[in-house]
């Protein structure tokens, strides 16, 4: 039973268009997360929720947008795709509350190649 | 300055001997370090935890802690194929931030 798991795997489309990536933990976890890792493999925090608020929203094009209907779910949409969106999407998620707060397990993972 | 600084790769180590991989950090306050590895094409996985100064073992892989010295280090022992990975630091920044450095490529000769 996958714990953290995101869809699409792939992702293949043309810029200019609107694109959802959607995720759902089965841990209880209260905080969810999306990375971005591009070509060097940087794995970088975009967004982070915490019970349905978002609590970390770095510096990311207004292209991208989070949306968490619930404690257990977090989807990013991502309108006018362009070519340098192409990476690999992590979703994660962690128990938010100490001792172990930020101890974060990853989804597989959603390759988006704009072409 | 890079919050997360891991030595640069990569690594090739041969089979049964010891990998050390480095990682400094640039937030004093930081709580909490991890390393995860990561196969090609793979996502993240959490292989060992520290969160005070000294060492902890896990099997073949002990984490080192320095917190004064502002630095953490992974030591995989009897190195086997099977760990060739990139390998990466992450510092907690407060209770939901992680900081990853740039990872370290491990390549195990047979």
């Amino acid at each position: 039973d996958t714990a953290v798991s995101q869809t699409p795997k792939y992702l293949v489309t043309q810029m200019g268009n609107d694109k959802s990536i959607k995720c759902e933990q089965n841990l209880g976890h209260d905080t969810m997360y999306w990375y971005k890792q591009d070509s060097k493999k940087f794995l970088k925090i975009m967004f982070s929720y915490n019970n349905k608020e978002l609590i970390i929203n770095e510096t990311v094009p207004n292209r991208f947008s989070p949306k968490s209907p619930d404690k257990a779910h977090l989807n990013l949409h991502i309108n006018s795709l362009e070519l340098g969106d192409s990476a690999v999407y992590f979703c994660a998620s962690s128990p938010g509350t100490s001792p172990f707060s930020n101890i974060q397990y990853f989804g597989a993972g959603t390759r988006l190649s704009v072409l | 300055q890079k919050e997360v600084e891991q030595n640069s790769g990569p690594l090739s180590v041969p089979e049964g001997a010891i990998a050390s991989l480095n990682c400094t950090y640039s937030d004093r306050g930081s709580q909490s370090f991890f390393w995860y590895r990561q196969y090609s094409g793979k996502s993240p996985e959490l292989i060992m935890s520290i969160y005070s100064n000294g060492d902890k073992e896990d099997g073949r892989f002990t984490a080192q802690l320095n917190k004064a010295s502002q630095y953490v280090s992974l030591l995989i022992r009897d190195s086997q194929p099977s760990d060739s990975a990139t390998y990466l630091c992450a510092v907690g920044m407060n209770d939901y931030k992680l900081s990853f450095g740039a990872g370290t490529t491990v390549t195990v000769r047979a």
